[in-house]
């Protein structure tokens, strides 16, 4: 059964700094890997989506890598701003493609 | 090009009624899914539909159920409302499995479902 695990849970840094997220999962049979986030009691927003076969991809100021034979990705966030305060969300897709979520790192940017 | 809406924004009920949450994916899309996200509890999967079939359900029981439509939007419908089913609701949508691996969610808004 594919466990996907977050950490750390929550994390506060003030404006500026590089900050780098981490997600786990037990199972290394993916189909892929997709990194949201999420506002307060809003919808989630796609950040970055990689697949089994990539190592990682990039979006402005994220970047996302993925290990497969460890279990792990890492979600890198560039030059931090008050605006990327959110809860970010990996998600596995594996097997039967149903989609594990981990349980979320709360990031808070102090300006 | 518009996104995935879901409909009502909010619903309150009592125990026993039943609720009925629907779903437009974006244009294109054939898949959709469903998950709930409880208070503490995380997101978890709950449905998926593509090309007007259930293809795979998560861990729930029987009086969660749906539908795809013919246009791909979907229903999906919770039958004798418990308290712990108050949640928020939340829809995305993919292209179809058929075309490889490269199906990305996008998720709507959600609704919030708050059972009295």
């Amino acid at each position: 059964k594919q466990e996907v695990t977050q950490i750390p849970a929550a994390l506060s840094v003030p404006e500026g700094e590089n900050l780098v997220l981490n997600c786990s999962f037990t199972d290394s049979a993916i189909y892929n890997l997709q990194w949201f986030r999420q506002d307060p009691g809003k919808g989630l927003t796609s950040l970055l989506l990689i697949q089994s076969s990539q190592r990682e991809q990039t979006s402005g100021r994220l970047n996302a890598s993925l290990d497969k034979s460890s279990g792990r990705s890492t979600l890198y966030i560039a030059a931090s701003q008050p605006g990327d305060s959110a809860t970010y969300l990996c998600a596995v897709r594996g097997g039967g493609f149903k989609t594990i979520f981990g349980a979320g790192t709360r990031l808070f940017v102090k300006a | 090009e518009a996104g995935v809406t879901q409909s009502p924004t909010h619903l309150i009920k009592t125990r026993g009624q039943q609720a009925t949450l629907r779903c437009s994916p974006i244009s294109g899309h054939t898949s959709v899914y469903w998950y709930q996200q409880a208070l503490g509890l995380g997101l978890q999967f709950l449905l998926w539909y593509d090309e007007g079939e259930e293809r795979n359900r998560g861990n729930f029981p029987p009086r969660f159920s749906g539908r795809q439509f013919p246009n791909y939007s979907s229903e999906l419908n919770v039958n004798a409302l418990e308290l712990e089913d108050s949640a928020l609701y939340l829809c995305a949508s993919s292209l179809g499995t058929g075309l490889g691996t490269y199906n990305e969610q996008f998720f709507g808004p959600g609704t919030r479902l708050t059972v009295l």
